[in-house]
């Protein structure tokens, strides 16, 4: 069965800074890969899908990620992060099934003044 | 264009209560999810439908039963509440199975 990690339980990072965060993957074709955010006491909202073409994504509010086929990564990047960015981000893969997804744990980001 | 709505939003139950969480769309998408999130879990799959009348097991469907109502609608229900289904869950929808999956906002459920 695929799996997905997402190694950095929380991560802070001040506001203006960069921000990377990592997903890795096992799976032995080419997944369907996407990152979703979840603000505080909300539902999920996609941020960035890959399904094919280009291995960089662009998705909303200035994210992207980069998908690396040879170290079965997906890490979402932010230039400069915002204040608004704190919430949790979670890296899906498509299932084998082909329809539900196969969540990480998540990564909880804080942003500092 | 409400997307996905759940109800209701927060619910105590007893052990061995009974309970019916209900999740409508209006995206008319075919395939519909229940997902249950906890604290260092992430989200896992508990059952979905990839089409109006077919139903599957996801990953944690012990003590849990579903009912595709109809293309809209997809409940899930509790019918032998434990504690050990303390959670969050989510509804979510997509239009095929490789599509986005647009969630609902969730219902946050107790057991004592």
């Amino acid at each position: 069965a695929q799996s997905v990690t997402q190694p950095d339980i929380h991560i802070t990072v001040s506001e203006g800074a960069s921000l990377e965060l990592r997903c890795n993957y096992s799976y032995g074709a080419t997944p369907y890969l996407f990152w979703y955010v979840q603000s505080p006491g909300q539902g999920l909202q996609l941020l960035l899908k890959y399904f094919s073409g280009d291995t960089l994504v662009q998705g909303i509010k200035g994210f992207e990620a980069e998908f690396k086929r040879s170290q079965s990564s997906f890490n979402l990047r932010k230039p400069s992060v915002h204040w608004s960015d704190a919430a949790e981000y979670f890296c899906a893969v498509e299932e084998d099934s082909g329809y539900a997804l196969n969540f990480g744990k998540g990564t909880s980001l804080l942003v500092t003044p | 264009n409400a997307g996905v709505t759940q109800t209701p939003k927060f619910q105590v139950l007893k052990t061995g209560q009974s309970m019916t969480l209900q999740c409508a769309q209006d995206m008319n998408h075919n395939s519909m999810y229940w997902y249950r999130q906890d604290p260092g879990m992430g989200l896992r799959l508990i059952y979905y439908s990839a089409s109006e009348g077919t139903t599957d097991k996801g990953e944690v469907p012990n003590g849990y039963n579903v009912s595709r109502l109809n293309k809209r609608e997809f409940s899930l229900r509790l019918e032998s509440a434990a504690p050990s289904q303390t959670s969050v869950y989510f509804c979510a929808s997509s239009g095929a199975g490789t599509d986005t999956q647009y969630f609902g906002p969730g219902t946050r459920l107790t057991v004592l």
